[in-house]
């Protein structure tokens, strides 16, 4: 019974080049978000996706940023021209009901992706 | 807008004892969920205990529970007993009951001495 999955665990990029981070949700799951921790915070929201549709990208930036959740396979993050300050954990979560979360509240997350640009 | 506030950047406890990490919030809201996460060196974000602020009970699992107090807009995490596994950085977090996302504190580093 595999939770969520996130690869890769470890990705280093140069300045301008592209970083796709993929999400695949626990089984039964069809609901994506992702948040973004900075070195010595904590987590921070950015996007929450359904199959095929963007519910809330309140808390992407404006440009480089772009996430989607296809109808087949995993979600993608996608940043654009990386610059040194996208140097972050990358974590993903999943729930299974339309309101997002589960009866409790809760969220299930990966173990994130850790960006590095150099 | 709604906010978490861990005043504790560090804790550390002596093995075996109990500490407390403490957590405020601000919110508009009459019903929200509470909870907190364990972020041990892996970096997995682990659900610890979780609180339905409708709830008067306080929750409790195991040697891991929460003192509640949604007047003064607080959520403190006692661990008892408190083990060399539990150091982690911790992070106290607030959702809406009918929203979408989750908004966690800065977090508190523990640390646990032998």
């Amino acid at each position: 019974n595999a939770g969520v999955m996130q690869n890769p665990r470890h990705l280093v990029r140069r300045r301008g080049q592209e970083a796709r981070l993929r999400c695949s949700p626990m089984k039964g799951h069809s609901h994506v978000y992702w948040y973004r921790q900075l070195p010595e915070e904590g987590l921070k929201f950015m996007v929450y996706l359904q199959k095929e549709n963007i519910i809330d990208e309140s808390g992407m930036p404006k440009e480089r940023f772009s996430a989607e959740f296809p109808k087949e396979g995993p979600s993608i993050l996608r940043i654009q021209q990386v610059v040194r300050g996208d140097s972050a954990a990358y974590f993903c979560a999943s729930s299974p009901l339309s309101d997002g979360y589960t009866l409790t509240g809760e969220l299930f997350f990966g173990e994130g992706s850790r960006l590095t640009v150099l | 807008a709604q906010t978490v506030t861990q005043s504790q950047p560090e804790m550390s406890v002596q093995e075996a004892e109990t500490v407390t990490l403490s957590c405020t919030y601000d919110t508009s809201e009459s019903d929200y969920y509470l909870f907190w996460y364990k972020q041990p060196p892996s970096r997995q974000m682990i659900l610890v205990i979780r609180q339905e602020a409708y709830k008067q009970q306080n929750a409790t699992e195991n040697r891991f529970s929460v003192n509640f107090q949604k007047a003064a807009k607080s959520f403190s995490l006692k661990i008892s007993d408190s083990q060399l596994g539990d150091a982690a950085m911790y992070f106290c977090a607030y959702k809406e009951t009918s929203g979408s996302r989750l908004t966690f504190g800065e977090g508190t580093q523990l640390t646990v001495n032998p």
